[in-house]
């Protein structure tokens, strides 16, 4: 059974700073892309970014460009997620979703909550 | 930038009903799209992908079609457990992946 499990989500001061994990399993971990999608108390879904299998291609959705880093370490089986100057705006569920070879998104994690508060 | 609009926002049937959910892109996006079902508390799950494909273990009461700009999710026979909000979703694009704003099914 293909698992996603996130972790480093937490409350947080505006300007500061956060990592989040996704450690996978059960699954070739090094032949998927993987997404992170967040989304705010009550609100939909967003995309945030994406990271190719290898690592070697990464985009970002417009309101994290510059501010969050995506990466992924093929040999822990593991993604990340680096926030900086985090926001108010930036407070919700932070999903980690594996990309499916048709580049939607087939399994999710539970998720990790961000909080962005003073 | 494509944007993807769902209606209704609430749909309120009642068990054993058929529902018809909609969405509908700016422009043609041929037919990447995809629908997700999310539950309160709970991750959401792929339903359907390129616009009429049924995710793996996805119960064929959940259909999906159109392409261009036009699509729909059809439930044929509302089980209790599939009130729920539902998302259509554009495959890589610009911007990548957006999402509808969403439609929530809500018991009647």
């Amino acid at each position: 059974q293909v698992q996603l499990v996130e972790s480093g989500g937490g409350v947080v001061q505006p300007g500061r700073s956060l990592r989040l994990s996704c450690a996978a399993s059960a699954f070739t971990f090094s032949s998927y892309a993987l997404h992170w999608v967040r989304q705010a108390p009550g609100k939909g879904l967003e995309w945030v970014a994406v990271i190719s299998y290898d690592g070697n291609y990464k985009d970002y959705a417009d309101s994290v460009k510059g501010r969050f880093t995506i990466s992924r370490d093929n040999s822990r089986n593991t993604m990340f997620l680096h926030m900086v100057s985090l926001r108010a705006d930036d407070t919700g569920v932070y999903f980690c979703v594996r990309g499916n070879s048709y580049d939607y998104f087939d399994h999710w994690g539970q998720g990790t909550l961000v909080t962005v508060s003073s | 930038e494509i944007v993807l609009t769902q209606s209704p926002a609430t749909l309120s049937l009642s068990p054993g009903e058929r529902a018809t959910l909609s969405c509908r892109a700016s422009q043609s996006i041929s037919s990447y799209l995809a629908w997700y079902q999310q539950k309160p508390g709970q991750a959401p799950r792929l339903l359907i992908y390129d616009a009429s494909n049924r995710a793996t273990g996805i119960p064929a009461r959940f259909s999906g079609s159109g392409s261009g700009t036009d699509f729909t999710l059809s439930i044929g026979t509302l089980e209790p457990e599939d009130f729920a909000v539902y998302y259509c979703q554009l495959r890589r694009h610009w911007p990548p992946y957006t999402f509808g704003q969403g439609t929530k099914l809500e018991i009647k």
